[in-house]
């Protein structure tokens, strides 16, 4: 059981670069999330999706889209990176919307 | 004011010290909170719940004051690792509405 796992870890990208951060979780869980956290901002919401097949705009989503490939996956797409989205990116996975949430080791991106 | 509030320290205390934080939030319709626990570089980690009637957990204990809006959570006889962040996370209904803290670095020291 490995819970929520994240591709990649590390990540270095040129500006206007394209790149997918992948997301699973095997703990059978409805809702799935995509944070990023910046120091002294705290973690905010990008992306969520409630069940399969439905996706929704967090606090942040402007330069993301994302894909709820199955239960299992939610991706995180960034077409064109900018600077400003050097971050970590964490997933996250509940059984429900309100309620304790799993997330994934983070994904480090740092665009220049 | 911000959705959720936490004095983001360091609090550095010693070794079996009781240390108390603190979490306000300014909407009076929000509905579930939660203490996290983050390590270093690593990710965040559900600590413990927090209801109406407070959570005690070991040496954790959670309370909640909605007449003043805020959560405190208090960490009898401190050890070694418990350094981390702890993030306060309000819940006001709605996936949209999880807002969590900027968290509180708590650094125990021998």
């Amino acid at each position: 059981n490995a819970g929520v796992t994240q591709t990649p870890k590390f990540q270095v990208l040129k500006t206007g670069q394209s790149m997918t951060l992948q997301c699973a979780q095997d703990m059978n869980h409805n809702s799935m999330y995509w944070y990023r956290q910046d120091p002294g901002m705290g973690l905010r919401l990008i992306y969520y999706s409630a069940s399969e097949g439905t996706t929704d705009k967090g606090e942040v989503p402007n330069g993301y889209n994302v894909s709820r490939l199955n239960k299992r996956e939610f991706s995180l797409r960034l077409e064109s990176a900018a600077p400003s989205q050097t971050s970590v990116y964490f997933c996250a996975s509940s059984e429900q919307g309100i309620g304790e949430q799993y997330f994934g080791p983070g994904t480090r991106l740092t665009v220049t | 004011r911000k959705e959720v509030e936490q004095d983001p320290g360091p609090f550095n205390v010693p070794e079996g010290a009781t240390v108390a934080f603190n979490c306000t939030y300014s909407n009076s319709a929000s509905q579930s909170f939660f203490w996290y626990r983050q390590d270093c570089r690593k990710e965040p980690k559900l600590l413990m719940s927090v209801y109406s009637s407070g959570n005690e957990d070991g040496r954790f204990t959670a309370q909640l004051n909605r007449a003043s809006q805020y959560i405190s959570l208090l960490i009898r006889d401190s050890k070694l690792s418990d350094s981390a962040t702890y993030l306060c996370v309000v819940n006001i209904g709605g996936y949209q509405k999880v807002t969590f803290g900027i968290g509180t670095k708590l650094q125990v020291i021998p």
